[in-house]
């Protein structure tokens, strides 16, 4: 089965510029996370999608970052303008949900993407 | 906001001893799971605990549960070499969030 697939792997940007990164989750799987990891730090999530709708996206830089999930399957996320403390590692992952009553937090396993290195200098 | 705590932040054993990480939460989950994260490579899921057990096992690792507490323990026996790694806690707290802590970073010596 094939796992979850981001790119690009790397990225070097300037501040100020644009940035977007790209993720295809698992087939079949309806949540989709982008997390940001800091170096040293746990994973933050920023937005969930289940399907092409937003679930929760609560902790998302609004003024900068964007995101979105066209027809449910691939998710891009956007920086634009990116400042130098938005260099950390970008992680995409997706889950089958399960549970009742809307809750579509990660009861089951969530399988996660090698991440996108960004740097801003 | 950082839901789990995890504890100690940096553990060093020998290869063949038992690890064990510690994590603390502050509110009611639904579950708790924990992940590893080698160096470069994303996250790997290793076991889920819901908040209604209290134990749960998977080859090498035993995971408890103490919801009176509001703490979990991740325990490897007879470590390896291939274990060394950052392993996360994360909390489900029923919502749509499910929020890691900080993790903790262990290193096995041959």
């Amino acid at each position: 089965e094939a796992g979850v697939a981001q790119s690009p792997r790397y990225k070097i940007i300037e501040k100020r510029q644009s940035v977007a990164f790209w993720c295809n989750p698992i087939s079949g799987h309806a949540t989709l996370y982008w997390y940001q990891q800091i170096l040293g730090q746990g994973p933050k999530l920023l937005i969930q999608f289940q399907n092409n709708g937003v679930v929760d996206d609560s902790q998302l830089p609004k003024d900068r970052f964007s995101a979105e999930r066209l027809k449910g399957v691939d998710s891009t996320l956007k920086i634009q303008p990116a400042k130098l403390e938005d260099s950390a590692v970008y992680l995409c992952a997706s889950s089958f949900p399960s549970g009742t009553g809307g809750n579509f937090g990660m009861n089951t396993e969530a399988f996660f993407g090698q991440g996108t290195r960004l740097t801003v200098v | 906001s950082q839901q789990g705590e995890e504890d100690p932040q940096a553990l060093s054993i020998q290869e063949g001893e038992n690890a064990t990480m510690n994590c603390s939460y502050k509110t009611s989950i639904n579950n708790l799971q924990w992940y590893r994260q080698n160096s470069g490579r994303g996250l790997v899921h290793l076991i889920l605990i819901r908040s209604n057990e209290r134990e749960k096992h998977s080859g090498r690792l035993r995971v408890t549960l103490d919801t009176s507490k509001k703490s979990s323990s991740l325990l490897i026996t007879a470590s390896r070499a291939a274990d060394t790694a950052s392993y996360f806690c994360a909390t489900n707290t029923g919502g749509f969030k499910t929020i890691f802590g900080a993790g903790t970073r262990l290193f096995v010596k041959a």
